[in-house]
């Protein structure tokens, strides 16, 4: 199974709500990512989040890392219709790799 | 502009019939990496690359092959390839030769059909 697991797989919001995924992993990790990816384009950095960080703050993104439950979480606030993407959340498990997980589509509606 | 870039994006071709997908970048990066995308499965490292002359498997590097003579290139090559090497590769780099603790920059894709 993966290392990375997004929850949930999919979600539909309307603009200006609030949007909140979430990652588990199984590992300890030195960091945590998150990237977006639009519909089959390349993936694109938004945040990183250190294992000895709780929360990390990026415009309207904000990011969360519970190493005791291994867990991170993805606050899109305000969301927009161009936030309609997949998102990954990617761990670092050490010896240069990089382990992502299958994603969270999501859907923001005008 | 810093960037990524891929060729082909899309490619179509035949059981058995070897090719390259080539990867550039121009930020000087040390560390280089290629994926595979998968419906359901996420993103799988194949090999990659932490400099010059450097490279070393990945989770899935069974029918791949790499090579790494300039910094700045690091094609993929199916020297067989097989339907199930039917996917979306993605290259990306990083500036770190320990680099997963930076961003990774990722190339547009390649969207592979092996019939």
């Amino acid at each position: 199974s993966q290392q990375g697991e997004e929850d949930p797989q999919a979600l539909s919001i309307q603009e200006g709500e609030n949007a909140t995924m979430n990652c588990s992993y199984k590992t300890s990790i030195n960091n945590l990512q998150w990237y977006r990816q639009n519909s089959g384009r390349g993936l694109v950095h938004l945040i990183l989040i250190r294992s000895n960080e709780r929360e990390k703050h990026s415009g309207r993104l904000r990011v969360t890392l519970d190493t005791s439950k291994k867990s991170s979480s993805l606050l899109i606030t305000a969301s927009r219709a161009a936030d309609t993407a997949s998102y990954f959340c990617a761990t670092d498990v050490g010896f240069q790799k990089l382990v992502f997980g299958t994603g969270t589509r999501l859907l923001v509606s005008p | 502009e810093a960037q990524v870039t891929q060729n082909p994006r899309y490619l179509i071709t035949v059981t058995g019939k070897k090719l390259t997908v080539t990867c550039s970048q121009n930020m000087n990066h040390e560390y280089m990496s290629w994926y595979r995308q998968d419906p359901g499965l996420g993103l799988r490292q194949i090999y990659y690359s932490m400099n010059v002359e450097v490279t070393d498997k990945g989770d899935v590097p069974e029918g791949y092959k790499v090579s790494r003579k300039e910094k700045r290139n690091f094609p993929l090559i199916l020297e067989s390839p097989s339907p199930n090497q039917t996917s979306l590769y993605f290259c990306a780099s990083s500036s770190w030769a320990s680099a997963v603790t930076d961003t990774q920059y990722f190339g547009p894709g390649t969207r592979l059909t092996v019939l």
